[in-house]
C-alpha cells in the first residue's frame, strides 16, 4: 500500500450539508481500509472502518464506502457540523501487512 | 476507552543530540507502531514492532533510529543523532493484530 491518495486537499461545506470526502488507493492487495480525522495538534483519530469484503459500512452520522473494482474509497459525514473540521485521512493495509499506509489528507472546514 | 499514551507532549533538541520519545500502548495489544508525520505533510509509517522484534521498517528508519520494549509497558523510540529534517510529529500506535489500530495524541520533536 504504497500509493493511497485522496482526490482533493480541501473541502468546504456547510453546516448541516452532506460532506463527501474521496480517496484513491492503487494496491489491490489491500484489504482493510481505516477513516481518520486530525484536529490541529492531535493524533489521528479512528472514525470508521471497512474490510475488502464490504462495500459499505455505516456508523453514527458516516457512511464509508469501498469500491473495489476502482479502488475507489469515500466518507460521508451527514448533517456536517463545525466540530468536523478537520484533516481527513484515509489508510490501508494488505494481507499480514499490519503497517497502515496514509493518503494524503483532505482538509474539511466547515461554514456556519 | 482505552488510550496510546506519549511522552513528552513537546521535545526540543539541540541538533546531534540523543532523544527517546516514550509510549505506553494499549495493554492488550500486540503490534506497536511509530510513525512520523512533518508539518503538513501525510502520516508515514517508520517502524512496526511485535513478539519484542522489529517487523517491518521504512526507509526512514535508517541507523539512527531504534526501538525498544524495555519492559511490559513501555515502547520507546530513540534518535541517536538528531537532524534539523527530524523535526515532526511523532506517533506511536498500537493495534491488535490488523485491526483496533489507536494513536496516540503524538509527540512534537523540534531540532535547533
Amino acid at each position: 500500500g504504497e500509493n493511497v491518495g485522496l482526490h482533493l486537499p480541501t473541502l468546504s461545506v456547510q453546516e448541516g450539508d452532506n460532506s463527501i470526502i474521496n480517496c484513491a488507493y492503487s494496491n489491490s492487495a489491500s484489504d482493510y481500509f481505516i477513516w481518520y480525522k486530525q484536529e490541529s495538534g492531535k493524533g489521528p483519530q479512528f472514525i470508521i472502518d471497512i474490510r475488502s469484503n464490504m462495500d459499505k459500512r455505516q456508523g453514527q452520522r458516516v457512511t464509508v464506502l469501498l469500491n473495489k473494482t476502482v479502488k475507489h474509497l469515500s466518507l460521508q459525514i451527514a448533517a456536517t457540523q463545525p466540530g468536523d473540521s478537520a484533516v481527513y485521512f484515509c489508510a490501508e493495509t494488505g494481507t499480514n501487512d499490519y503497517k497502515l499506509s496514509f493518503g494524503a489528507g483532505t482538509t474539511v472546514t466547515v461554514r456556519a | 476507552e482505552p488510550e496510546v499514551t506519549q511522552t513528552p507532549s513537546h521535545q526540543v533538541t539541540q541538533m546531534g543530540q540523543e532523544v527517546i520519545l516514550r509510549c505506553v500502548p494499549i495493554s492488550n495489544h500486540l503490534y506497536f507502531y511509530w510513525y512520523r508525520q512533518i508539518l503538513g505533510q501525510k502520516v508515514e509509517f517508520l517502524v512496526s514492532f511485535y513478539n519484542n522484534e522489529i517487523s517491518e521498517k521504512s526507509e526512514i528508519f535508517d541507523d539512527q533510529f531504534s526501538v525498544e520494549r524495555p519492559d511490559g509497558s513501555n515502547f520507546t523510540l530513540k534518535i541517536r543523532s538528531t537532524k534539523l529534517e527530524d523535526s515532526a510529529m511523532y506517533f506511536c500506535a498500537s493495534s491488535r493484530e490488523d485491526y483496533g489500530y489507536t494513536f496516540g495524541s503524538g509527540t512534537r520533536l523540534t531540532v535547533v
